[in-house]
């Protein structure tokens, strides 16, 4: 299973552009990179998914690097309600008979300070 | 649609019972899962399904059972509660059977305490 290193917490203050980082150094050639959103006590939420270069939605970006050894997340501009943890996940992993599993980390916390 | 419903919100067990943790999805999705969160973890897999009548281990799968019987439904069972398995259950489910582009969509949750 690719393995995914994020910063454990980040802070910032409202209005400001945050980037997350994760590092995943052996990503395979078949991985896409996708990002989740939890809120406390609720389950996780897609954010975006790419697989190289840039993707952007109406939340978020993510930046891949050539290499695809890392990837970052970009919030722009964010608010109070962006205060979250966020999951960087890589693959899915393939196991027989055609079925997968995702993998989450433990996520970066992200308090958005007023 | 109601998307990924999860019952019961919390439960309290005491050490050797058992009980069933229900999940329901009403997207038709063939996908389905069951994460289990301590604090300060990530979330990590149980048991998935990518259809009924299929299901396979997840990470942590000792101590739980689950069946597909039918799309809509994924029970996880607890057959003797350990305080171990005290956390929160998340349910998920996606569209296909392996997409890599699929977006998971996840239930409410089920805070379990097991004294």
């Amino acid at each position: 299973l690719a393995k995914t290193t994020q910063p454990i917490s980040m802070d910032s203050y409202e209005g400001q552009e945050v980037n997350i980082t994760c590092s995943h150094n052996n990503i395979a050639t078949n991985d896409y990179i996708t990002w989740y959103q939890q809120f406390p006590s609720q389950g996780p939420r897609f954010i975006i998914q790419g697989y190289k270069t840039k993707v952007t939605n109406e939340v978020a970006s993510l930046f891949i690097p050539a290499d695809r050894k890392s990837s970052t997340l970009s919030l722009p501009r964010v608010s109070l309600s962006d205060t979250a943890v966020y999951y960087c996940l890589v693959g899915p992993t393939y196991s027989g008979a055609g079925s997968y599993q995702l993998t989450f980390g433990k996520g970066t916390k992200l308090s958005v300070i007023p | 649609n109601a998307g990924v419903t999860q019952t019961p919100k919390f439960q309290v067990l005491k050490t050797g019972q058992s009980m069933t943790l229900q999940c329901a999805q009403d997207m038709n999705h063939e996908y389905m899962s069951w994460y289990r969160q301590d604090p300060g973890m990530g979330l990590r897999l149980i048991h998935y399904s990518v259809g009924a009548g299929i299901t396979d281990q997840g990470e942590v799968p000792n101590g739980y059972n689950v069946s597909r019987s039918t799309t809509e439904d994924f029970p996880l069972r607890l057959l003797s509660a350990a305080p171990s398995q005290t956390s929160v259950y998340f349910c998920a489910s996606s569209q296909g059977q392996g997409g890599v582009l699929e977006t998971q969509y996840f239930g409410p949750g089920t805070r379990l305490l097991v004294l």
